[in-house]
């Protein structure tokens, strides 16, 4: 497996555009995550799916904020309209479920927002 | 869910082992401990987990004392490449899904 798949690595975008960031869970996951990753705050949990289904969004910072996973291999997080302060690393992360714990997820490469 | 502090940075060189500890008082009988490696402009990445004394993989060995209240990654013989932020996340089987991430310990590895 290709692992988790994240587009773009790198967007530049003006105030007030909407944004939309892309990715691709490892196949057999049922959980996905989508982070924000700054210096300021660190990285910070958005939502997450199982099963497709958002279980808890309250880390979405506000309405101009959604996330969808129309399937179990795509999802998306979308910023409308995008302001300068959006400006971050955004990272998703899959992982799968058994037993008991926490097994590991897996994180791709990032994609890095700039809103100017 | 169970509130971690590790320090915040660490300096070492290369060939020591390196051992950063992880507080976390009100653990909970549930819970597991994970620790996870984020190298610059990458997603973090797992380590090692466990719930009570010693667990080894082939990179890093991780100690849980009895009473569970801390534990400690160790990371035999750094090297340069092992310069990353670490984190220690704690939680149970519905609070770790939502793989919440502290501040992290910078670890520094210099020559």
């Amino acid at each position: 497996d290709a692992g988790v798949i994240q587009s773009p690595r790198h967007e530049v975008t003006e105030m007030g555009q909407e944004v939309t960031l892309r990715c691709k869970p490892i196949s057999g996951h049922d959980y996905l995550f989508w982070y924000r990753q700054t210096m300021m705050r660190g990285l910070e949990l958005l939502i997450y799916f199982n099963n497709n289904v958002p279980i808890d969004d309250s880390g979405m910072p506000e309405d101009r904020f959604s996330a969808k996973m129309p399937n179990a291999s795509f999802s998306t997080l979308k910023i409308q309209p995008s302001e300068p302060r959006d400006s971050a690393v955004y990272f998703c992360a899959s992982r799968y479920e058994w037993g008991r714990g926490h097994t590991e997820a897996f994180f791709g490469q990032g994609t890095r927002l700039t809103v100017v | 869910l169970a509130k971690t502090t590790q320090p915040i940075s660490m300096d070492s060189y290369e060939g020591q082992e390196v051992n950063i500890t992880c507080s976390h008082n009100n653990i909970a009988t549930n819970d597991y401990i994970t620790w996870y490696q984020q190298f610059p402009s990458q997603g973090p990445r797992f380590i090692i987990q466990g719930y009570k004394t010693k667990v080894t993989n082939e990179v890093a060995s991780l100690f849980i004392p009895a009473d569970r209240k801390s534990s400690t990654l160790s990371l035999p013989r750094v090297s340069l490449s092992d310069t990353a932020v670490y984190y220690c996340l704690v939680g149970d089987r519905d609070s770790s899904y939502k793989l919440i991430f502290g501040s992290g310990t910078r670890l520094l590895v210099r020559p």
